[in-house]
């Protein structure tokens, strides 16, 4: 499989709870994005790396959120002390870095409900 | 800043008739601009993309878009709708070069009508 894996694709956790999602990039792509996408709304920018490095996190992605790419490949969201308002599709896609002619390979998403 | 409008959150057209989903940006020098369509749970798939080449851009699936600097605008069109063409669909702008990050329009529904 070439494309853009997230696991799981469906979490359902209780308020409070902590939960941590995975995203398997394209293996060439050197960049790695998340999104959260509420019902009825257009994705909306969390934070991005290069290679292992955080290179800009949303004012989104409060305290609670944290994001890694320890080895440059994969990487993982989690978000601490669940609220409600987390529920949401959490979108990964992918990318190469260099130039502006290339869009994202967005991975299925993992859908968070919050109980 | 980057940013990008979809005017209507809805279009309902009837199958075998002409399809407009309208779009406007705003951006303060040239933009990268995309559609991507997002099935029922499907992930995103990009349509087309316009990176300062021809203003006429040509996707998958019969869809294409015009890109008009003087209205800031970047309208996706398909000539006949198919049942299949059912979908959420979002016009995004990438918010620089350097930066890489995308910002997605709220997005536009489309039902097509047998």
């Amino acid at each position: 499989d070439t494309g853009v894996s997230q696991d799981p694709r469906h979490k359902i956790t209780k308020r409070g709870q902590n939960v941590t999602f995975r995203c398997d990039p394209i293996s060439e792509h050197n960049r790695l994005y998340w999104y959260r996408q509420t019902l009825g709304q257009g994705p909306e920018f969390l934070t991005y790396f290069q290679n292992e490095a955080q290179l800009e996190k949303s004012r989104l992605l409060s305290d609670r959120f944290s994001a890694e790419r320890p080895k440059g490949s994969f990487s993982t969201l989690e978000i601490q002390r669940t609220e409600q308002g987390d529920s949401a599709m959490y979108l990964c896609a992918s990318s190469l870095a260099t130039g502006s002619n290339y869009g994202y390979t967005f991975g299925s998403g993992t859908r968070l409900t919050v109980v | 800043a980057q940013s990008v409008t979809q005017l209507d959150s809805h279009v309902s057209v009837s199958e075998g008739t002409p399809v407009l989903l309208r779009c406007n940006y705003s951006s303060s020098y040239s933009p990268s601009l995309f559609w991507y369509v997002q099935h029922p749970n499907k992930g995103l798939q990009l349509l087309l993309k316009y990176t300062s080449a021809a203003t006429l851009v040509k996707g998958i699936n019969g869809f294409e878009a015009e890109f008009k600097k003087s209205e800031t605008s970047f309208h996706l069109t398909k000539p006949s709708a198919h049942m299949s063409d059912a979908a959420e669909y979002f016009c995004v702008v990438r918010r620089g070069v350097l930066n890489n990050d995308m910002r997605f329009g709220a997005g536009t529904r489309l039902t097509v009508k047998p």
